[in-house]
């Protein structure tokens, strides 16, 4: 079993739909990140998270501890939100670990 | 402020070379880290250097190996290269503790004939 697994792997909507991408993780951890790859490799941190919740414009990213999980949310989905979304966490200062992805695309 | 970059870009390479790969981190950034990533293995650890010092290193053979300079730029070679080197390789830097926010350079795609 992987210390870190997203789903769904794969996930197709309509713009404007409302997106959750979860990710799950078997070890206690010091931080968790989100990051975004679009096609052609370019990889973005969209969040750092220890605990609670950020936001930033229409994207929501959400941690709890205890059940060791953490959501990613997009709201008024667009093709432009459409990449591969990647969840990544680190124990204490070890080396972080990523889950396989999630793959969204979004239709106009 | 520039971003991180990352040098050559594309590299094709055969089998039993050796080869070099970049970083420059942001300016004032002190981590920089490495990460392999493939089709079938997804993204993968290689390692973390913080003020020249390696921290963490990833389960890979010892033909990877790497080094950080004192103005923070950073290279890894890989030694007698195999087909299954074949990846796109990707450095981050962040300012000072690992569980900050990642700055990722856009990646050196390897391919090993």
């Amino acid at each position: 079993k992987n210390e870190v697994e997203q789903s769904p792997q794969n996930l197709t909507a309509q713009e404007g739909e409302f997106i959750t991408i979860n990710c799950s993780y078997s070890v206690g951890i010091s931080a968790l990140h989100w990051l975004q790859q679009h096609p052609g490799g370019g990889i973005v941190s969209l969040f750092m998270l220890s605990s609670g919740k950020k936001k930033h414009g229409r994207l929501i990213a959400t941690i709890n501890i205890q059940e060791k999980h953490s959501s990613l949310h997009i709201t008024a989905s667009h093709p432009r939100d459409s990449a591969v979304y990647i969840c990544a966490v680190r124990q204490g200062a070890q080396k972080l670990v990523f889950g396989q992805g999630t793959r969204l695309t979004i239709n106009p | 402020k520039a971003g991180v970059t990352q040098t050559p870009r594309y590299l094709i390479k055969t089998r039993g070379q050796q080869v070099t790969l970049s970083c420059s981190p942001i300016s004032g950034h002190r981590s920089v880290s490495w990460y392999q990533q493939t089709p079938g293995q997804g993204l993968q650890f290689l390692f973390e250097y913080f003020s020249e010092t390696q921290r963490n290193k990833g389960n890979f053979p010892g033909r990877f190996s790497g080094r950080q300079f004192s103005n923070s730029r950073s290279e890894m070679n890989v030694s007698t290269l195999e087909l299954g080197d074949s990846a796109l390789y990707l450095c981050a830097s962040s300012f000072d503790r690992p569980d900050e926010k990642l700055f990722f350079g856009s990646g050196t795609q390897l391919s090993v004939l």
